[in-house]
C-alpha cells in the first residue's frame, strides 16, 4: 500500500500570509504524466471538500488562493493569502493504486 | 446538481449486520465508482473502498475485506455498504463518494449494547 505522510501535523498561520501543507507518497504516484494526488478540506461536522485534483488542478468554485503542485512523491498544497475562513483539517489522497490511502491530516489554525 | 443522500444515523448492538444506503441524483449513476470513506471520531479518513455500478465490480482495502460489503441497485440509483459483525472499533462516521468530486452528507454508526 501507499502510505502518505502529511507535514506538518498541525499548522498556525497569521491571516494574509502563506500556508504550505506537505504530502510525501512512499513510491511514484505518478502514472502517464499525470499526478493522481488530490486535496481535500475538511471542517467540524462537514464531508470533506476537493480544492485540487490531480496535484495542481484547481477544483471549480474553489479560490484561487488555492494552488497544488508536486509530482511523483513529493507533493504541496499552498493557502495564499490564508483567510479565517481557511480554518480546517486538510488531507491529501492518491488514487494512482488501491487502496486510494490517505494522508494522516493537517489542521490549520490561525496565529 | 449532483446529489449523494446517505441514510440517517444509526444505532447497533454489537455483532448485528447493519446497511447504510447513498442515494446518487444528478448524474448518470453507472459512469462513475461509488467510494465509501470512514472516519472515527476525531480521526483523520480511512478509505473504505469502491464499486463501480455498471458491473458491480468492487475493490476493498485489505483491511476492511472481512468486514465490509459493497453493493448497488441499479433500478433506484442507490448504492450500500454492509458491515458485518461491527464492533465499537467501526463506530464512525461513513462517507459515500462519487470519485473524489461529490460526497454524501455522512453516516453515523454507534455500535453499542
Amino acid at each position: 500500500d501507499i502510505v502518505l505522510t502529511q507535514s506538518p501535523a498541525s499548522l498556525a498561520v497569521s491571516l494574509g500570509q502563506r500556508a504550505t501543507i506537505s504530502c510525501t507518497a512512499s513510491d511514484s504516484i505518478d502514472t502517464y504524466a499525470n499526478s493522481f494526488m488530490h486535496w481535500y478540506q475538511q471542517k467540524p461536522g462537514q464531508p470533506p471538500k476537493l480544492l485540487i485534483y490531480r496535484a495542481s488542478n484547481l477544483e471549480s468554485g474553489i479560490p484561487a488562493r488555492f494552488s497544488g503542485s508536486g509530482s511523483r512523491t513529493d507533493f504541496t498544497l499552498t493557502i495564499n493569502p490564508v483567510e479565517a475562513d481557511d480554518v480546517a483539517t486538510y488531507y491529501c489522497q492518491q488514487s494512482n493504486e488501491d487502496p486510494y490511502t490517505f494522508g494522516g491530516g493537517t489542521k490549520l489554525e490561525i496565529k | 446538481q449532483v446529489q449523494l443522500q446517505q441514510s440517517g444515523p444509526q444505532l447497533v448492538r454489537p455483532g448485528a449486520s447493519v446497511k447504510i444506503s447513498c442515494k446518487a441524483s444528478g448524474y448518470s449513476f453507472t459512469n462513475y465508482w461509488m467510494h465509501w470513506v470512514k472516519q472515527r471520531p476525531g480521526q483523520g479518513l480511512e478509505w473504505i473502498g469502491m464499486i463501480d455500478p455498471s458491473d458491480s465490480e468492487t475493490k476493498l482495502d485489505q483491511k476492511f475485506k472481512d468486514k465490509a460489503t459493497l453493493t448497488v441497485d441499479k433500478s433506484s440509483n442507490t448504492a450500500y455498504m454492509q458491515l458485518n459483525s461491527p464492533t465499537s472499533e467501526d463506530s464512525a462516521v461513513y462517507y459515500c463518494a462519487r470519485k473524489t468530486d461529490y460526497w454524501g452528507q455522512g453516516t453515523t454508526l454507534t455500535v453499542s449494547s
